[in-house]
């Protein structure tokens, strides 16, 4: 069974520009979080998705958006990039509803310049 | 002061040592907790998850929870060149009851097994 799948895996952008991130879950799965790491505040959670709405949110500004689609697929959008920015981004999925375990992917690394 | 306190070493030990990681949570509600590897360039990959006070075992791996101390260890036995790596607590919370939730992570601690 695939893993957890993100694109691109690399990304320069210019502060001020947006970017948009895509996440493909594993097969069956129908929960879709996204994490921002830093070497400075480590993994921390943006943004969960299920069934397409988003469930939960963390402590980040609305310039942070997401969707998700009916197939699972995920899209995470930063718009109006700043040079904090400049991190980590994974994706990980969750077989349902309720269950605790994620898996994640292997990452797109942004660097705003 | 973060939920989930976690001592980044770096830890350097020989191979075939007993390693033991720890953390810290200070949230009392937090039920669910897991243990993550992250290799440089790659993204966290799941160890091992419990949800019980008391010990899980991995063949080298084990994943022990005090819920009274708010306490969570991870001890690797027989330590192999391999398992240099980033290791990462992670504790699931619910959202308000929901069964949406996140994962709050500690720093992560990087160890590195030498031959």
């Amino acid at each position: 069974k695939a893993g957890v799948t993100q694109t691109p895996r690399y990304l320069i952008k210019t502060r001020g520009q947006q970017v948009t991130l895509s996440c493909s879950p594993i097969s069956g799965h129908r929960s879709v979080s996204w994490y921002q790491q830093t070497p400075g505040q480590g993994l921390q959670f943006l943004f969960e998705y299920f069934s397409e709405t988003q469930r939960n949110k963390g402590n980040f500004p609305g310039r942070f958006s997401g969707r998700q689609f009916s197939n699972s697929r995920s899209e995470m959008n930063v718009s109006t990039l700043e040079l904090g920015d400049s991190a980590l981004y994974l994706c990980a999925s969750r077989p349902r509803q309720g269950g605790t375990e994620a898996f994640f992917g292997q990452g797109t690394r942004l660097t705003v310049v | 002061q973060k939920e989930v306190e976690q001592d980044p070493g770096p830890l350097s030990v020989p191979e075939g040592a007993i390693v033991s990681l720890n953390c810290t949570y200070s949230n009392s509600a937090f039920q669910y907790f897991m243990w993550y590897r992250q290799y440089s360039r790659k993204g966290p990959e799941l160890l091992m998850y419990t949800y019980s006070s008391g010990n899980k075992e991995d063949g080298r791996f084990t994943a022990q929870v005090d819920k009274s101390s708010k306490y969570i260890s991870l001890f690797i036995r027989d330590s192999q060149p391999s398992d240099s790596a980033t290791y990462l607590c992670a504790i699931f919370s619910n959202a308000g009851g929901t069964s949406y939730g996140k994962l709050t992570f500690g720093q992560g601690t990087i160890l590195t097994v030498h031959p």
